[in-house]
């Protein structure tokens, strides 16, 4: 069990640049949770996953965000044109039961 | 709609002694779950300990338990013998029965002084 990895780590990226982050889930989970950090702040919930099924969103998860788990395994968040806004820390979870196991983030800077 | 508070932004705590964190939340549920999660500084999110609301007796893992108030809606964690290592950001949340998204509290910065 290598626990849930997220990569990349860090990404500086311009303002209107699309991003992508990976996150990888422990092997067994079948559902898997995306939220935002932004410091100071506790995580809020963007989406979720039970196997390849989108089943909730979260209405800060605007047009500009996109998430699929296409194999009921690993999953991406893409951001296209991002804004200085959506600076932030994201984390990935992945549960089999009710706990949440957290990744350990992928921290983006737009400049 | 859910809602976590955490009202201590930051506390602080001399090492070996006792500690206790707030947490209130407001729900129309009745079976839910509840969860202390520890974020020590730069690293990643960790579970500390969790509550099923049907449970009336109080969750303890070692020095960790919760004193689970369901009437007042209230869930504070206890940490007994505080060491250098429990210094982080505590975050309380909240899970419907059916599982989904957590509802995190703003936080609380515990720093344990040696």
């Amino acid at each position: 069990d290598t626990g849930v990895s997220q990569d990349p780590r860090h990404k500086i990226t311009k303002r209107g640049q699309n991003v992508t982050f990976r996150c990888d889930p422990i092997s067994e989970h079948n559902r898997l949770y995306w939220y935002r950090q932004t410091l100071g702040q506790g995580p809020e919930f963007l989406t979720y996953f039970q196997n390849e099924a989108q089943l909730e969103k979260s209405r800060l998860l605007s047009d500009r965000f996109s998430a699929e788990r296409p194999k009921g395994s690993f999953s991406t968040l893409e951001i296209q044109r991002t804004e200085q806004g959506d600076s932030a820390m994201y984390l990935c979870a992945s549960s089999w039961g009710y706990e949440q196991y957290f990744g350990p983030g992928t921290r983006l800077t737009v400049t | 709609a859910q809602t976590v508070t955490q009202s201590q932004p930051e506390m602080s705590v001399q090492e070996a002694e006792t500690v206790t964190l707030s947490c209130t939340y407001d729900t129309s549920e009745n079976n839910y779950y509840l969860f202390w999660y520890k974020q020590p500084p730069s690293r990643q999110m960790i579970l500390v300990i969790r509550q099923e609301a049907y449970k009336q007796q109080n969750a303890t893992e070692n020095r960790f338990s919760v004193n689970f108030q369901k009437a007042a809606k209230s869930f504070s964690l206890k940490i007994s013998d505080s060491q250098l290592g429990d210094t982080a950001m505590y975050f309380c949340a909240f899970m419907k029965p059916a599982g989904g998204k957590l509802i995190f509290g703003q936080g609380t910065e515990l720093s344990v002084k040696p």
